[in-house]
């Protein structure tokens, strides 16, 4: 199957600082990719989506500011947690899919990234 | 919008069969899908139904029935390794953009 990259798989950094997350697709292009936010023994909720060349789409109630997402070419996504605060701590997991996977439901994940926030 | 609603949480021993329920509620149909998260890695996918009825993989079935917006995950011969969060998923649209359940937290007993 399609192979979704993420890095880094976890990272803890101090309160008000930076951190980008990045989300790679290897063996396929993908012109959408989406980002999903996971807290513990919860569900997954969806952030963003992520489309090459333009604009991120977020959904409702997640700030664009604070997550910024740049898809600067079809392999690659990037999520980038600003001024980060202990709240934002959580599991990060991208996800895409090949074109040729249409029709069968399938998403592929990237291994997630675990953000601990002092 | 959509909403996926779920058990929170299943028992089961080892050998049994468990079923995993799914009720939804969307504007639109694109299919059901079923994944698998172990603690701390990535959902990994599981089945799809796109029409009404069963869908066999091996251990794993799901059924969808879309006149009840209902689905179920089966799982025959439960194994220590089936210990693991089960989620059903539906697309927003004709897009890949996926809303997930509430999930299930499956425990196997020995």
């Amino acid at each position: 199957g399609a192979v979704v990259s993420q890095h880094p798989s976890w990272v803890i950094c101090k309160s008000g600082t930076s951190v980008k997350i990045e989300c790679r697709s290897l063996d396929f292009q993908a012109t959408t990719m989406f980002w999903y936010r996971q807290f513990p023994k919860q569900s997954l909720m969806l952030m963003a989506t992520s489309n090459e060349g333009s604009k991120a789409t977020y959904e409702q109630g997640v700030e664009k500011d604070k997550f910024l997402i740049n898809h600067a070419s079809l392999t690659l996504s990037t999520l980038t947690v600003t001024s980060a605060h202990p709240e934002d701590s959580s599991f990060y997991i991208c996800s895409a899919r090949p074109l040729a996977g249409e029709g069968t439901g399938e998403l592929f994940f990237g291994e997630g990234s675990r953000l601990t926030v002092l | 919008g959509q909403s996926l609603e779920q058990p929170s949480e299943v028992t089961a021993v080892e050998g049994a069969i468990v079923q995993i329920n799914c009720t939804y509620q969307t504007s639109g149909f694109y299919g059901l899908s079923w994944y698998q998260q172990h603690d701390g890695g990535a959902p990994t996918f599981l089945s799809y139904n796109g029409l009404d009825g069963l869908e066999e993989t091996g251990r794993f079935s799901s059924f969808l029935s879309r006149s009840d917006s209902y689905g179920y995950l089966l799982l025959q011969e439960l194994q220590m390794k089936d210990s693991a969060s089960y989620f059903c998923a539906l697309p927003t649209s004709g897009t890949y953009k996926y809303i997930f359940g509430t999930g299930t937290r499956l425990k196997v007993l020995a």
